[in-house]
């Protein structure tokens, strides 16, 4: 079984650019929920997504756009990149059905610098 | 939208001593409440969570509490080892829609 995977690791954009990143769900979870954590900060809820659907927005602008697969992967696109968006993006998956939508697992991170 | 507030955002504490981190949320329907973990570098690890309909749960040297008419909650860590050295970070849920963390407090546990 496998765990919450993302890719890449890191990543280096300049400002204005746009970026994508990948997320696959821990086996059997259908929900995706992304976060931004800024250093010394906690986790900030971006949006979260269930079997294709977005279930839920925080705080953040329409820049930030997201798309879950059929097999539940995920991405997490940032357009028009700021310097402000860089920070570490992690995602994490749950699954509806037996644990219930609330127990969350993450995975390692993307970091992201904006220069 | 919900707020959870965090406090202290650093403790120290003697190895063996307990340590107890509390947390404040604000949207009464918020009935989901996890405990994170996350070492330097790595991902946040689920260490304990508490759903709305108890008051109280302990895992090993691990409890968390629950005050839902006060609306806060605690994590209480019982006989401190360096290994529980890290950043703990609490959460509010209302049905794992949507998450909201506290900003995290730094322990480090003295050996």
């Amino acid at each position: 079984e496998t765990g919450v995977t993302q890719s890449p690791t890191h990543l280096i954009k300049t400002r204005g650019q746009q970026v994508t990143l990948r997320c696959s769900p821990k086996s059997g979870h259908d929900t995706v929920s992304w976060y931004q954590q800024a250093l010394g900060q906690g986790p900030q809820f971006i949006f979260q997504y269930y079997r294709e659907e977005e279930n839920g927005r925080g705080n953040f602008p329409p820049r930030f756009s997201g798309l879950q697969f059929p097999n539940y992967s995920s991405e997490l696109n940032v357009n028009a990149l700021l310097l402000g968006d860089s920070a570490l993006y992690l995602c994490a998956s749950s699954s509806a059905g037996t644990g219930g939508a609330d127990t969350q697992y993450f995975g390692p991170g993307t970091r992201l610098t904006v220069l | 939208g919900e707020n959870v507030e965090q406090h202290p955002s650093t403790l120290s504490v003697q190895e063996g001593d307990s340590a107890v981190i509390k947390c404040t949320y604000s949207d009464s329907a918020s009935n989901y409440f996890p405990w994170y973990k996350q070492e330097l570098g790595k991902r946040p690890q689920l260490i304990i969570d508490i759903r709305s309909n108890v008051g109280e749960k302990k895992d090993q040297r691990i409890a968390v509490t629950l005050n839902k008419t006060a609306k806060h909650f605690s994590l209480h860590i019982t006989e401190t080892q360096p290994e529980d050295s890290a950043v703990y970070f609490c959460a509010a849920s209302i049905a794992g829609n949507q998450f909201y963390f506290g900003t995290g407090t730094s322990l480090t546990v003295i050996p």
